[in-house]
């Protein structure tokens, strides 16, 4: 079956460093989505990407999709505080939740 | 709306005893899901349902069962608990239009099996 693999497991900055996580898929994907979870909380969508070689921003956060739709990653610029979490990738066959793997997600630690 | 919710947000089970993990939304939302989520392990699918009657079964769903009477909950049953289902229980409920829709998540069960 398709198997998302997410790097690195936990990533220790300082505040103000940029952060990078990275995604593959085995195979080919419809679309890839990104969540973050803060520390006790639930998983929070924050973005879907569809398009090969898409990229997309949020204030510092900026998303890409790889051409051949098999990779994505998250960049975080100048972190923050409140950029503490783990973070998400969810790849998607087509359909509906049952097509959607999850990564087991990076850990942003940062430290003051 | 109040979204997706959960009950009961804590849960200490001996081993052997059931138990009914609840999940509502107000959304109108067709898809529903129940994940686990264990240290290192990830999001992982146990069951889900595309709309009121159907139901099938994700990546784990050895030990729960589920059931889909209504469009707004979706219980997850623990027939005979074990440690080994000691988790994290997410409920997740989306949109049926388009591909893969953004998931919108409960605040989860913490259950422990003693």
């Amino acid at each position: 079956g398709q198997q998302v693999m997410q790097i690195p497991q936990y990533q220790h900055v300082q505040e103000g460093e940029d952060f990078t996580t990275y995604c593959n898929s085995s195979t080919t994907l419809s679309n890839i989505q990104w969540y973050k979870q803060r520390p006790g909380g639930h998983p929070v969508f924050l973005i879907q990407l569809v398009k090969s070689g898409e990229v997309k921003k949020q204030k510092r956060l900026t998303f890409q999709f790889g051409e051949a739709k098999k990779n994505s990653s998250l960049h975080i610029t100048a972190t923050q505080t409140t950029d503490v979490g783990t973070y998400f990738c969810a790849g998607g066959s087509g359909g509906g939740a049952d097509g959607l793997t999850f990564g087991k997600g990076t850990h942003l630690i940062i430290q003051p | 709306n109040a979204g997706v919710t959960q009950t009961p947000k804590f849960q200490v089970l001996k081993t052997g005893q059931s138990m009914t993990l609840q999940c509502a939304q107000d959304m109108n939302h067709e898809y529903m899901s129940w994940y686990r989520q264990d240290p290192g392990m990830g999001l992982r699918l146990i069951h889900y349902s595309v709309g009121a009657g159907i139901t099938d079964q994700g990546e784990v769903p050895n030990g729960y069962n589920v059931s889909r009477s209504t469009t707004e909950d979706f219980p997850l049953r623990l027939l005979s608990a074990a440690p080994s289902q000691t988790s994290v229980y997410f409920c997740a409920s989306s949109f049926s239009l388009g591909t893969n829709l953004e998931q919108f998540f409960g605040p989860g069960t913490r259950l422990t099996v003693l």
